[in-house]
C-alpha cells in the first residue's frame, strides 16, 4: 500500500523568503510523484510531476522539488515567495502501474500563508 | 480528522447504461466539492465545481449533460456518468472544502470501468 505524508500542515513564511514544503512517501513499487495547489474557492492545479528522468523537476510560478529515492521525499521549493503563493499544496503519488487507472494518494496539505 | 466517503470505490458497468459516483462528508459541513478525472498515468484533471444548492461549474471542454451534478445538500455531492462508454473509463475522484476553513480533504476515488 502507498501513503504520503506532508509533515507540515500549515507554514507562514514571510514574502520574498524562501520555502520549503516536505513530503515523504511510502511505496511498493515505482511511483509517479504530483504537486498540487488549491487557491481559495477553486479546485486543484498540477505545479509539477516527477514521472522520470531528472530527479528535479521545474513547475510553474517558480515552483520545484527533487525527487530523492533513498529518502522517499519530493520536497516543493521555491526560493522567493509571493504573496499570491498563498494557498494550500498538495503532495500525491500514484503507482501508475501498467493497467492500472493510476489512482492518486493524497497528503493530508500544507496550508502556506505568505505575510507582508 | 476529517472524512470523505467516495461510493462506490469501483464499478463496472455496461456501455449506454449510467452511473452514480457519491461524494459524502461524514463529519463536517462542506460548502464547495470539487470533482477530478484521472487518466492511466496522468495527473488529475478538474471537470467541474460544486456549491451547495446552485448549478455546478464546469470546465472547458466537460459535457455538462454526460456528467451530471447535484450538490442537495452540505454532505453530499453526485457524479452521474451518462450513457457510459468505454472512453469514459476512468479514475473519478472528489474533494470537498470544509465550510469553516478545517481544509480540503479528498475522497477514495471511484474507478470506473465500462465495458
Amino acid at each position: 500500500a502507498q501513503s504520503v505524508t506532508q509533515l507540515d500542515s500549515q507554514v507562514p513564511v514571510f514574502e520574498e523568503a524562501p520555502v520549503e514544503l516536505r513530503c515523504n512517501y511510502s511505496s511498493s513499487v515505482s511511483v509517479y510523484l504530483f504537486w498540487y495547489v488549491q487557491y481559495p474557492n477553486q479546485g486543484l492545479q498540477l505545479l509539477l510531476k516527477y514521472l522520470s528522468g531528472s530527479t528535479l523537476v521545474k513547475g510553474i510560478n517558480g515552483f520545484e522539488a527533487e525527487f530523492n529515492k533513498s529518502q522517499s521525499s519530493f520536497h516543493l521549493r521555491k526560493p522567493s515567495v509571493h504573496i499570491s503563493d498563498t494557498a494550500e499544496y498538495f503532495c500525491a503519488v500514484s503507482d501508475g502501474s501498467l493497467g492500472s487507472q493510476g489512482n492518486l494518494i493524497f497528503g493530508k496539505g500544507t496550508k502556506l500563508s505568505v505575510k507582508p | 480528522g476529517a472524512v470523505v466517503s467516495q461510493h462506490p470505490s469501483r464499478v463496472i458497468c455496461k456501455s449506454g447504461t449510467s452511473v452514480k459516483i457519491e461524494c459524502r462528508s461524514l463529519d463536517f459541513q462542506a460548502t464547495t466539492m470539487f470533482w477530478y478525472r484521472q487518466f492511466p498515468k496522468q495527473s488529475l484533471m478538474l471537470m467541474a465545481t460544486s456549491n451547495e444548492g446552485s448549478k455546478a461549474t464546469y470546465e472547458q471542454g466537460v459535457e455538462k449533460d454526460k456528467f451530471l451534478i447535484n450538490h442537495a445538500s452540505l454532505t453530499l455531492s453526485t457524479l452521474t456518468v451518462t450513457s457510459a462508454h468505454p472512453e469514459d473509463s476512468s479514475f473519478y475522484i472528489c474533494s470537498a472544502r470544509a465550510l469553516f476553513g478545517q481544509g480540503t480533504f479528498f475522497g477514495q476515488g471511484t474507478r470506473l470501468t465500462v465495458v
